[in-house]
């Protein structure tokens, strides 16, 4: 059974640090992983999606790594700014689409 | 991306009714849907995986009967709160793809309030 883990569950930070989230699986057998972010109360924004040919995707102050044989993907936010709080989620794709832990991200001025 | 809409975004209903939540895929066809559940402060649960036409394949714990799963075409399914209780309550969302290996697109949720 896959299961996906993310590491920290929070972060709080002053603004304009550089930030790593990292995601884990147990499964490496995977067709893609996708990061999202989640505002209070609201739905899904996809930020990321990284084939499992792939090694990294970037968009924008966003790079997310992939590294299918130890089972792992990180996600890095250059110079932070408060409009990156929320919740930061990986999801893995296998035959179904599963959802990591979750990393709850505040960035203050 | 591909747009997926989901209605409604908010019901309220009374203990012992049934609630239907629609999930469309407005340009593309999805032969395969997810829908999940997500209590507050929680990550998204995998309910079930609809492929259309076929039956739903639920996950463990997720009563069937209690969750109805309808994916009858190729841009449409719904999930039915059958007797919803208060500990119905819950923010669910559905998420569409085309195959296998396309990336998912994903509703904007539904936060059903069962009082």
């Amino acid at each position: 059974k896959q299961e996906v883990t993310q590491i920290p569950a929070a972060l709080s930070v002053p603004e304009g640090e550089n930030l790593v989230l990292n995601c884990s699986f147990t499964d490496s057998a995977i067709y893609n992983l996708q990061w999202f972010r989640q505002d209070p109360g609201k739905g899904l924004t996809s930020l990321l999606l990284i084939q499992s040919s792939q090694r990294e995707q970037t968009s924008g102050r966003l790079n997310a790594s992939l590294d299918k044989s130890s089972g792992r993907s990180t996600l890095y936010i250059a110079a932070s700014q408060p409009g990156d709080s929320a919740t930061y989620l990986c999801a893995v794709d296998t035959d179904k689409l599963i959802f990591g832990t979750g990393t709850r991200l505040q960035v203050f001025p | 991306g591909a747009v997926v809409s989901q209605h409604p975004s908010r019901v309220i209903c009374k203990s012992g009714t049934s609630v239907k939540i629609e999930c469309r895929s407005l340009d593309f066809q999805a032969t395969t849907m997810f829908w999940y559940r997500q209590f507050p402060k929680q990550s998204l649960m995998l309910m079930a995986t609809s492929n259309e036409g076929s039956k739903a394949t639920y996950e463990q714990g997720v009563e069937k009967d209690k969750f109805l799963i309808n994916h009858a075409s190729l841009t449409l399914s719904t999930l039915t709160v059958t007797s919803a209780h208060p500990e119905d309550s819950s923010f669910y969302i559905c998420s569409a793809r085309q195959n296998l290996n396309t990336e998912a697109f994903f509703g904007q949720g539904t936060r059903l309030t069962v009082v």
